[in-house]
This record gives structure tokens, sequence and C-alpha cells, in this order.
């Protein structure tokens, strides 16, 4: 799978969107991005993936850019509870399971 | 559904002791997971099952960790004998591959201190 490349941390404003971006420049073509949260103590957990399309749930918002080299997951208004570090994957889709490497992620600090 | 379930939620133990970790993963998942997660090296995947049939266990640190899945509810990670340098938390995870799309559901972790 593509490796990625995340900032190590970043602050934001509670109340205002926090948007992480991650580079991933060696994507493949049936490769999907995928982004887990792990908040202190807790296991981590999913939040969104797509392809090429933009993507939003009740959590958040994926953007990826049409040459699929980078994506940005926007959490549109970020709370304290939104602390965590989040990590961004590139991963096939495919019937048998491709194993997940989890890098080290962004670190995210919502400040009040 | 409950979610994946694991025991204990901490364990602490003295260098040298066989240690067993539970996992009980979501009904209709056939896929379970074992990670370790530790300041220095972050989450690692351990090992996989499919089907309780393990699949890739390259993650694995050496002959002292073991896995089984006897059943599809059922799962362990014995490290015999522990040390100091196994002291981390413990994650197992469960998913299931429909239609090409997987997401792994985590545990809430086990936290391991060997003295």
């Amino acid at each position: 799978d593509a490796k990625t490349t995340q900032p190590p941390s970043m602050d934001c404003a509670e109340g205002r969107a926090a948007n992480l971006p991650c580079n991933h420049s060696t994507i493949s073509g049936n490769e999907y991005v995928y982004w887990y949260r792990q908040i202190h103590s807790q296991g981590p957990q999913y939040i969104i993936h797509g392809l090429k399309n933009n993507e939003t749930n009740e959590m958040a918002s994926l953007i990826i850019t049409e040459d699929r080299k980078s994506s940005t997951l926007i959490l549109p208004h970020a709370t304290l509870r939104d602390t965590a570090v989040y990590y961004c994957i590139v991963r096939v889709e495919r019937t048998s399971y491709d194993k997940v490497i989890f890098g080290p992620g962004t670190s995210l600090s919502v400040i009040p | 559904d409950a979610g994946v379930i694991q025991s204990p939620r901490h364990e602490v133990t003295e260098m040298g002791q066989e240690v067993t970790l539970r996992c009980k993963p979501i009904s209709g998942h056939d896929y379970l997971f074992w990670y370790r997660q530790t300041m220095m090296r972050g989450l690692e995947l351990l090992i996989y099952f499919n089907n309780n049939v393990p699949i890739d266990d390259s993650g694995m640190p050496e002959d002292r960790f073991s896995a089984k899945m006897p059943n599809a509810s059922f799962s362990t990670l014995k490290i015999q004998p522990s040390e100091p340098r196994d002291s981390a938390v413990y994650f197992c995870a469960s998913s299931r591959v429909k239609g090409g799309r997987d997401t792994q559901y985590f545990g809430p972790g086990t936290r391991l201190t060997v003295l």
C-alpha cells in the first residue's frame, strides 16, 4: 500500500473547523483513503473513507484532490472531544483483506 | 451490539510469567486482528485471522508470542515468558469484508505492565 505523510500535530479552536491534511503522492488508482482517530486511552475509531469523490458523514467530510495525491479531513465544528490522534491510511479494497499500516498520525488538540 | 470485548483491561505481572489476553469480536465479523501500541513504535499489527485461520503473523515479535482463535467468537494472545519490553497496550479489532469494503472496529485494549 502507498505510504502517507501527515503533520505530527495541529491545534484548533473549539467551534472552528479542523482541517487535517494528508499527502499520499504514490497512491494507486484502486486505493482508497481511510481516516481513523484514536482518543486517549481508547482503541482507534473509523471515521470515513473515499476513493476520488468527496465524502461526508455525520462525523466529518473528506476532500480528495483531483489528482488524488492528497486529501483533507474536515471536522466542521471541532469540540474538545475531538482531541485525538488522526490517522490517514491508503489501501486497496478487495474481497480479501489487505493489512492496514498505521503511521504516526496527526495529534489534534482542540483548544477552548 | 456490544462491540469488541477485551479482557482484562489492565494486567500487571512479573517478568517470566505467562500472560493471556482475550478478545471477543463483533458477531458476524470474519476478520480478527491483534495490535500492540507503544510510545516508541506506535500501533503495530501483530497477527490477523480470517474465519479463525491465522493469515499473517509476520508482526509477531518472537516465539514468546502466540495467538489462537478456536472459534468465531473468541481469540487469545499469549506471551510466555513475559518480559518488561512487552509492556504496551494490546488492541483487538474485528471487521467484515463486504463488497470489498472493510472497516475495523477496535476494542478498548488491554494495558499490560511487566515488572
